[in-house]
């Protein structure tokens, strides 16, 4: 199984609204990720978790909260958005190792985020 | 700062045309380089990684990559395209900085026409 599963597919939120994005994934993997991704553009990394613990946030704006309850789980809340933040939300996942050669990155399918 | 860059944004191809997307990146430890595929309304997929040893690696779907060191360069060819290769592919560059982080390129369009 090398799936990492994201729920909802789709999500429309008011600016006002506080949300959570989903990420799952049992491929035993330590490390997990956010990225976002706006239309025609690449993904760009937001946070990192690494044992359960944030290693890397890419300053991204307090109103994106990463939680990451356990191995299996990550967890994105939002809350007051902005319309700007509309994109695709992409979670990953990957072995965390001292060795470059084993980190590599599974993508879920996304959540489509629009904020009205 | 590490970058990726993608020399082409859109390229439109033939069937069975050949094709070669240019990717160079700028990091000077040691990194990882892929080349994922993204086609229209799914998600990224992983289409060949190189990590070391032999610089000329094989992907999926009869993709190639070349890794030449001395020109901070990964790029993609394919011998002959598909109207299915029809997709947009991120050139990323992986390194660890006290985590590892994903760089990746613009990105490439490439359509196929039948």
């Amino acid at each position: 199984d090398t799936e990492v599963t994201q729920t909802p597919k789709h999500l429309v939120m008011g600016m006002t609204n506080k949300k959570s994005l989903k990420c799952e994934q049992h491929m035993g993997h330590r490390a997990m990720y956010w990225y976002k991704q706006k239309a025609k553009k690449p993904p760009e990394l937001m946070f990192v978790y690494s044992y359960e613990k944030l290693s890397i946030n890419e300053s991204v704006p307090s109103r994106f909260s990463p939680e990451c309850p356990n191995s299996s789980l990550l967890n994105l809340h939002l809350h007051a958005l902005q319309p700007e933040d509309s994109a695709l939300y992409l979670c990953a996942s990957s072995q965390p190792t001292d060795s470059v050669a084993k980190n590599i990155q599974y993508f879920g399918a996304g959540t489509r985020l629009s904020v009205l | 700062a590490q970058s990726v860059s993608q020399h082409n944004h859109h390229v439109i191809l033939s069937e069975a045309a050949s094709l070669e997307l240019g990717c160079n990146y700028s990091y000077g430890g040691t990194v990882n380089l892929f080349w994922y595929v993204q086609y229209p309304g799914q998600h990224l997929q992983l289409l060949l990684k190189y990590f070391s040893g032999d610089p000329l690696v094989k992907g999926i779907k009869g993709f190639e990559a070349e890794f030449i060191k001395s020109k901070f360069s990964f790029n993609l060819r394919k011998p002959s395209v598909q109207w299915s290769d029809t997709a947009e592919y991120f050139c990323a560059v992986n390194a660890y900085t006290g985590g590892f982080k994903t760089i990746f390129g613009a990105g490439t369009r490439l359509f196929v026409k039948a």
